[in-house]
């Protein structure tokens, strides 16, 4: 079974300044996909940036850009410039090249964004 | 609709009783999941729709739990004999096929709550 991991629970991070939360995951598949999600205090999941496994380069969306080490099982994300607007839970989620199969969710971090 | 809408929002019920917990997904999504978030807790899995049929429902923890596509749009989860420890958020999602890149749109949630 796969397993994700989010090692910080909290992070905080200054207006505009940059901030980067970490993640790994344990597989023995060759064949994946991973996300982050962002949680607001709505509840509602949306997607921040996907990264397709069997591709080196690392993705990017706009102020938002992963650092994917497969070799190493890690995939962080930074957040650049970042506003009051990022505060809140993120998630990291796995996702097997099966088709229909579910995602597999880390524990969260809870981000601050300090004006 | 214009996303995946979950009714009610909020749901406070007795030990003991009978709860169900509507989804939405978006006009034309074939794929339907259901996940649990348990407080501090990253959302775990339930069960994975084609369709009308359950293609994976692994992830229910007991045979409390049951859940229905009948028409292959609106789904229900279905909890008997309720018991505190199912205190959670309901997460439902959608996505236009089973291809493990397709973006799931999440609802905001139903959160139970059993007394």
């Amino acid at each position: 079974a796969q397993t994700v991991t989010q090692s910080q629970p909290e992070m905080s991070v200054q207006e505009a300044e940059t901030v980067t939360l970490s993640c790994t995951y344990d597989t023995s598949e060759s064949d994946y996909y991973l996300f982050w999600y962002k949680q607001p205090p709505s509840r509602q999941m949306i997607l921040v940036i996907r990264q397709e496994a069997y591709k080196q380069q690392n993705a990017t969306e706009n102020r938002f850009s992963v650092n994917f080490q497969k070799a190493a099982k890690s995939f962080s994300l930074k957040i650049s410039d970042s506003q009051l607007g990022d505060a809140a839970m993120y998630f990291c989620a796995y996702r097997s090249a099966a088709s229909g199969s579910r995602l597999t969710f880390g524990e969260g971090t809870q981000l601050t964004v300090n004006p | 609709g214009a996303g995946v809408s979950q009714t009610p929002s909020n749901k406070v019920t007795e030990k003991g009783k009978y709860v169900e917990l509507r989804c939405d997904p978006i006009s034309g999504h074939t794929a339907l999941y259901w996940y649990r978030q348990s407080l501090g807790q990253g959302p775990e899995f339930l069960i994975y729709f084609q369709g009308t049929g359950a293609a994976d429902d692994s992830g229910l923890p007991n045979d409390r739990f049951f859940a229905v596509r009948p028409e292959g749009s609106v789904s229900t989860l279905k909890i008997q004999r309720t018991e505190r420890g199912d205190s959670a958020v309901y997460l439902c999602a959608s996505s236009s096929g089973p291809g493990s890149f397709t973006e799931a749109f999440f609802g905001q949630g139903t959160r139970l709550t059993v007394v």
